[in-house]
């Protein structure tokens, strides 16, 4: 079963508006929420995270939002600059002998148009 | 901080042989988890280790898998007998092992095509 999901594989916006990209799960256990960009051939680059105390965090022209009732999470660019297309992926934790296991969705990928 | 490494990049090899991946996390990172991410999907993971030893490994890693980390420093990822199935990126992860709220610095990944 797909714990974590993003229902939309790919997303175009015109350069300097803003970038919206949703993500929603369904384990109540996910305790922290991370975004990770990824370019062709490469590993997936942290970008920002959550934690489930809280329903805000920026960092830059990123902010990831978090709706626990609603079991969703987006991730905001504002301005959106021609370097940020990638793929976008959404990942939840879950606790694992002390550790932290991430649930990744399956990406999104994000156009950006001049 | 060099970050994670992974060699080979790139392996091509033919159904039936062994191949075998190296990663080297971040020096002062003590977690070291392995994933495995197939066209279209997102990364799923396979194992973790927490210095040498390995905590938790997922029903995806058969028995035609192992993975090591002598010394709790790099860790090597091995499939026998591979089979065109396994074809797809491994990436390896690491992180400090702060509790809560970790979070995850991936390597560039290798790609495994069995042909």
């Amino acid at each position: 079963d797909q714990q974590v999901k993003q229902n939309s594989p790919s997303l175009s916006v015109q350069e300097g508006r803003i970038s919206i990209l949703n993500c929603d799960y369904t384990n109540s256990m996910f305790d922290y929420f991370l975004w990770y960009k990824k370019y062709p051939a490469e590993g997936p680059t942290f970008l920002i995270s959550i934690s489930s105390i809280k329903d805000k965090n920026e960092d830059g022209r990123f902010t990831v939002f978090l709706n626990k009732s609603a079991k969703h999470l987006s991730l905001h660019i504002v301005p959106s600059q021609p370097g940020d297309s990638a793929v976008y992926f959404c990942a939840a934790s879950v606790a694992i002998q002390g550790a932290q296991k991430l649930v990744f969705g399956q990406g999104t990928r994000l156009t950006i148009n001049p | 901080d060099t970050g994670v490494s992974q060699d080979p990049r790139h392996k091509i090899t033919k159904r039936g042989q062994n191949v075998t991946f190296r990663c080297d996390p971040i020096s002062e990172h003590n977690r070291l988890y392995w994933y495995r991410q197939t066209l279209g999907q997102g990364p799923e993971f396979l194992t973790y280790f927490q210095n040498e030893a390995q905590l938790e490994k997922s029903r995806l890693l058969s028995d035609r898998f192992s993975a090591e980390r002598p010394k709790g420093s790099f860790s090597t990822l091995e499939i026998q007998r591979t089979e065109q199935g396994d074809s797809a990126m491994y990436l390896c992860a690491s992180s400090r092992g702060q509790g809560g709220g970790e979070t995850q610095y991936f390597g560039p990944g290798t790609r495994l095509l069995v042909l």
